[in-house]
């Protein structure tokens, strides 16, 4: 079956410094790869996705780019802001359309002054 | 456009009650799934639904817990006998069901603690 694994949080960094959130996955087929952020009390929102090999996905200074050769979708910001902690999921959808999200654990970034 | 609705937000149940979780999607979307969140633990998928069809319930445990869609009003996640193990975030998300990828937008969840 499918399934995600990403790295344990918690991550701690300094404002500005650079970030890096590893995920890596197990589909068959060609699953479509997301970036959910879940801040404090909310539900998730979608940060940014990729639907095929080396598509990168980009928002809000997030980036994060298909892997099929090491199946992996690692999440990465140049310069993280206090406003960016939260904690981050990274998910994998299977081929074909309106199928289930299948979740990694999430890892919990903070970002201090 | 108004986002995925869910309420309540805040549900606190005792023991052997019945707890009922509600979600309103998007306007314009036919596809309704609920997804657990343990604490400290990312989402779990329970269930998929259409309007008035169960597409697919793989995650959803196979007592107590039933979900529905009618063809008029919200979808329904129903617990019924609640233990302290179903103490969790209960979160739902809606979709068109078309295009070439599935992309899902998630409503605030609703928190249900049992007492």
């Amino acid at each position: 079956g499918n399934s995600v694994t990403q790295m344990e949080g918690p991550v701690t960094l300094s404002e500005e410094a650079f970030l890096t959130i590893n995920c890596t996955y197990t589909a068959t087929g060609y699953p479509s790869l997301f970036w959910y952020v879940q801040y404090p009390g909310e539900g998730l929102q979608l940060l940014l996705k990729a639907t095929k090999a080396d598509d990168k996905g980009s928002n809000k200074g997030f980036e994060a780019t298909y892997r099929k050769e090491t199946t992996s979708f690692h999440l990465e910001k140049g310069s993280v802001q206090v406003s960016d902690s939260a904690v981050y999921f990274c998910a994998l959808s299977g081929s074909g359309t309106a199928s289930k999200l299948t979740f990694g654990t999430g890892t919990r970034l903070q970002v201090t002054l | 456009n108004a986002g995925v609705m869910q309420n309540p937000r805040h549900l606190v149940r005792r023991r052997g009650q019945e707890a009922r979780l509600r979600c309103s999607p998007m306007k314009g979307h036919s596809h309704v799934y609920w997804y657990r969140q343990l604490p400290e633990e990312g989402l779990k998928f329970m269930v998929y639904l259409q309007k008035e069809n169960i597409i697919d319930e793989s995650g959803m445990p196979k007592e107590r817990f039933s979900a529905e869609f009618p063809k008029e009003g919200p979808s329904i996640l129903r617990i019924q006998q609640v233990v302290r193990g179903d103490s969790a975030a209960y979160f739902c998300a809606s979709s068109t069901g078309t295009g070439t990828y599935n992309e899902q937008f998630f409503g605030p969840g609703t928190r249900l603690t049992v007492l």
